[in-house]
């Protein structure tokens, strides 16, 4: 089966750094994707990973193991605005999301 | 704006009546997807399309919903005899079959009462 698992939810502070845990259960896996959702909002890319390792972009950096099937979305100096849904997807020839993360900051 | 347009934004209908959402793409991205989101969930595959072939149906999309996408472009999704199960966002994505990044659309909600 395909199975994609992440935390329901969490909470941080302005400016502290908070890691989202994702595993995955695929066939014919290709990479990670990890998009940022606001409420009533389609998701946005933030990352892809294909190779294992850490991929920075400014605050957000993602991280790849494809022996472990896990991945994770590290975000730094958090914002008020990084209040979000942070959904985790595996690529086969389609995207298979988690149910995603809901990230509250607060103050 | 990522160029993946999808209209109408909302949609309300009564439950029955039949409703249809339309997808415009990146224009060369040939690969295209439909998927659903409810409240509080990610969202779930519906179908997808390697240009005018759909390759793909999921098998919770019951024979009510219908997909197409007759020249390789842009897509229509048809919902037909609307249920208030069906209420949900649709959203559409497209990449390229050598791209790395998966685009999506702004969604279209549908309330069906």
């Amino acid at each position: 089966g395909q199975n994609i698992d992440q935390p329901t939810e969490m909470t941080a502070t302005e400016g502290a750094i908070v890691q989202i845990n994702c595993t995955y259960q695929t066939s014919g896996f290709n990479g990670l994707f990890w998009y940022q959702q606001h409420a009533g909002e389609a998701p946005t890319f933030l990352s892809y990973n294909v190779l294992d390792g850490l991929e920075e972009k400014g605050r957000f950096s993602s991280f790849l193991s494809r022996s472990k099937g896990y991945s994770y979305l590290l975000l730094k100096e958090l914002q008020m605005k990084d209040s979000a849904s942070y959904l985790c997807a595996a690529h086969t020839d389609k995207l298979i999301f988690g149910t995603g993360t809901r990230l509250q900051v607060f103050p | 704006d990522t160029g993946v347009s999808q209209d109408p934004r909302h949609k309300i209908t009564k439950r029955g009546q039949n409703v249809t959402f339309r997808c415009d793409p990146i224009s060369e991205h040939n690969r295209l997807y439909w998927y659903r989101q409810t409240l509080g969930q990610g969202p779930e595959f519906l179908t997808y399309f390697q240009n005018e072939a759909q390759l793909e149906k999921s098998r919770l999309l019951s024979d009510r919903f219908s997909a197409e996408r007759p020249k390789g472009s842009f897509s229509t999704l048809e919902i037909q005899r609307t249920e208030q199960g069906d209420s949900a966002m649709y959203l559409c994505a497209s990449i390229r079959d050598t791209g790395n990044t998966i685009y999506f659309g702004e969604g279209s909600w549908l309330t069906v009462v």
